[in-house]
């Protein structure tokens, strides 16, 4: 299933299937992003990030790809498993923040993964 | 490795009453800190950062301070809470310097007032 950042902040599938997170983000100058993953009641957990210099990062069970042209981001979950329940939102840095790492983050997407 | 720890978890207090919320990091030196509001269905709004003992950046006019007495010690307080600063209070913490690295969270404290 996919899910379109802000318009959709759900999304359902089921246990087994891919799942597609997207994110559209607003500085063409980002060159770092970070998709997280929130839990109920806990802190976002860090997932995967990306330097704008890639297109593609791969992790375990996720993939993110960015598309700088279109300032686009999206996380891919391979056979979603009921533990992948959860809000996953991505950030885009402030190229201008100097030392702070200065971050934006997005509302976020809920996904939610049927048995 | 690095932790971040929060406390407390979960808080109710009376509108007027003063507030200390306390952060700390373990396993690096030096950290930036943050801390941030989450309201429900929106996105994280950054409060406070902190690249060094006594530095404090403010990004919001607010009710709120924040100080830090340690290195890795981020302390958020009230004088006098108001109902509007009820919320979810997240701190954050990344490694110093330039070059772009992941901030890492806590897990928050749920903050209500009555």
């Amino acid at each position: 299933g996919e899910s379109v950042g802000l318009h959709l902040p759900t999304l359902s599938v089921q246990e087994g299937d891919n799942s597609i997170i997207n994110c559209a983000y607003s500085n063409s100058a980002s060159d770092y992003f970070i998709w997280y993953k929130q839990e109920s009641g806990k802190g976002p957990q860090f997932i995967i990030d990306i330097r704008s210099n890639m297109d593609k990062r791969q992790g375990q069970r996720v993939t993110v790809l960015l598309n700088k042209t279109v300032k686009h981001l999206s996380l891919q979950i391979a056979a979603t498993q009921p533990g992948d329940s959860a809000v996953y939102f991505c950030a885009e840095n402030n190229p201008f923040g100097g030392n702070n790492n200065d971050m934006r983050f997005g509302a976020g997407t809920r996904l939610t993964v049927k048995p | 490795s690095q932790t971040i720890h929060q406390w407390p978890a979960t808080l109710v207090q009376p509108v007027g009453s003063p507030l200390s919320l306390e952060c700390t990091v373990e396993g690096t030196s030096n950290p930036n800190l943050y801390w941030y509001r989450q309201a429900a269905g929106r996105g994280l709004q950054l409060l406070f950062y902190s690249v060094g003992i006594g530095q404090i950046s403010s990004e919001v006019p607010q009710n709120l301070s924040a100080s830090r007495p340690q290195d890795r010690q981020f302390i958020l307080s009230s004088k006098k809470l108001l109902l509007s600063d009820s919320g979810f209070y997240l701190c954050a913490w990344s490694s110093f310097g330039t070059g772009n690295q992941p901030q890492h969270f806590g897990d928050g404290t749920r903050l209500s007032i009555l």
